[in-house]
């Protein structure tokens, strides 16, 4: 069962664009919703990430938004760049609950390619 | 900012034999450590998640007899493929969670990942 969906798995983009990618849950239970950016053969990078307090936030060209209400996130690439060619993967780690150890739950991932 | 190391980077072995993947977190402890494994296009998969000093929580579907994983300080945890065959071939990361940003943002460091290739 598929906690965190993302979409879409693919998306190209023009030099100065914007790229979107959403991310919905079915768990109320989450408390932290972070993006991660993996280049190939690298393991991932923490990108950006909020908390369900926070209807967005923005750092730099990477703005997340987040609906609590329709379970639903997004990550926000302005003016993306050739470097930004990679895949990211949106995640949401589980409320404290004993010997869980707060895993983190993953999209599926999107490939993004900008075109230069 | 928190460092985390693997080593190998890459390794090849002969189909039967066992490989050490070895996770470090260089600049600060580590009480948890996760090992992932990702196939190619394809997403992070939880493996297990080990606690420095106790027996590591495998999920679903992992074999614990086959991914032996030992967390035997707060800077190491290692991650032993045992009798490794060709459908073991995949990406392996790991993550170590920062004692000090508990309930704070930066959450899970990740290790480059080692990538295991069985002939």
């Amino acid at each position: 069962q598929q906690q965190v969906k993302q979409s879409p798995q693919s998306l190209i983009v023009q030099k100065g664009g914007i790229s979107i990618i959403n991310c919905a849950y079915e768990n109320t239970a989450f408390d932290y919703f972070p993006w991660y950016q993996q280049f190939p053969g690298k393991g991932p990078a923490l990108l950006i990430a909020i908390r369900p307090d926070v209807s967005e936030k923005k750092e730099g060209r990477f703005t997340i938004s987040f609906n609590k209400s329709a379970k639903q996130f997004s990550l926000h690439i302005m003016d993306s760049q050739p470097g930004d060619s990679a895949t990211y993967f949106c995640a949401a780690r589980a409320k404290f609950n004993a010997g869980n150890n707060r895993k983190l739950i993953w999209g599926l991932g999107t490939s993004l390619a900008v075109n230069p | 900012g928190a460092v985390v190391s693997q080593h190998p980077s890459w390794v090849i072995c002969k189909s039967g034999t066992s490989v050490k993947i070895e996770c470090r977190s260089l600049d600060f402890q580590a009480t948890t450590m996760f090992w992932y494994r990702q196939f190619p296009k394809q997403s992070l998969m939880l493996m297990a998640t080990s606690n420095e000093g106790s027996k590591a929580t495998y999920e679903q579907g992992v074999e614990k007899d086959k991914f032996l994983i030992n967390h035997a300080s707060l800077t190491l945890s290692t991650l032993t493929v045992t009798s490794a065959h060709p459908e073991d071939s995949s990406f392996y990361i790991c993550s170590a969670r920062d004692l000090r940003t508990s309930g704070k943002q930066q959450y899970q460091f990740f290790g480059p990942g080692t990538r295991l290739t069985v002939l």
